[in-house]
């Protein structure tokens, strides 16, 4: 157990719907980062925030939007779904240092399924 | 850019045989980390590299960064069928965020 908590584990929904993806960081990580990752491919950057604030952007689409929370936490919200947004979207937190990102905690990730 | 590249993209070994993965910048790299992730998990990290020329070992894996801080590798001794997975290194970018993974190396090991 990584200490990271991701919901809803699976989704399954239609084409031009939106939904939101929940993260809860590890206790006392400040930073959280957001991944997609769809079927044989790796692991692609989309957003990381810092206590709150957005500290570097990915190859995020404009249908897709972030927030870090006052207590931390992160949502992730996918709009105007399309067939291609099908994928694994994992959440990691870390503490970073001022050297580097650190070590990153991964949840167990969000399916997203679009029909 | 600041992409890194990872070969081989999959490995089919024999249960006893050993394996490596291996990572390369075109540009120098503050840092290296590696991640492995089980089939169906999530990805899990291993280590971190930061001196030039750093070699690691866990138990039957060492990492190495080279010299020039460009390329890195994992190397497994005597691969067992726990050791099935995805291989992934990634690039720090200083405390900003973004790290960057390279595309992963799959291994499956035959028992």
């Amino acid at each position: 157990d990584s200490g990271v908590t991701q919901t809803p584990k699976h989704l399954i929904t239609a084409t031009g719907q939106r939904v939101t993806l929940r993260c809860s960081p590890r206790s006392g990580d400040l930073s959280v980062y957001w991944y997609q990752q769809s079927l044989d491919q790796g692991l692609q950057f989309l957003i990381q925030y810092y206590n709150g604030e957005e500290r570097a952007k990915g190859n995020i689409l404009e249908r897709f939007s972030a927030q870090q929370f006052p207590d931390l936490h992160s949502e992730l919200n996918l709009s105007s779904l399309e067939l291609g947004d099908s994928a694994l979207y994992f959440c990691a937190s870390s503490v970073p240092t001022i050297r580097d990102t650190g070590e990153l905690f991964f949840g167990e990730g969000s399916r997203l399924t679009v029909l | 850019g600041q992409q890194v590249m990872q070969i081989p993209q999959y490995q089919h070994v024999q249960e006893g045989e050993d394996f490596t993965t291996y990572c390369n910048s075109s540009t120098t790299l503050s840092n290296i980390q590696w991640y492995k992730q089980r089939p169906g998990g999530h990805p899990v990290f291993l280590i971190q590299l930061v001196k030039s020329g750093e070699v690691k070992k866990q138990k039957r894996l060492t990492f190495q960064f080279g010299e020039a801080k460009k390329n890195s590798s994992l190397h497994i001794t005597a691969t067992q069928t726990t050791d099935v997975g995805t291989y992934f290194c990634a690039r720090g970018s200083g405390n900003t965020g973004k790290l960057i993974f390279g595309q992963g190396t799959t291994l499956q090991v035959k028992p």
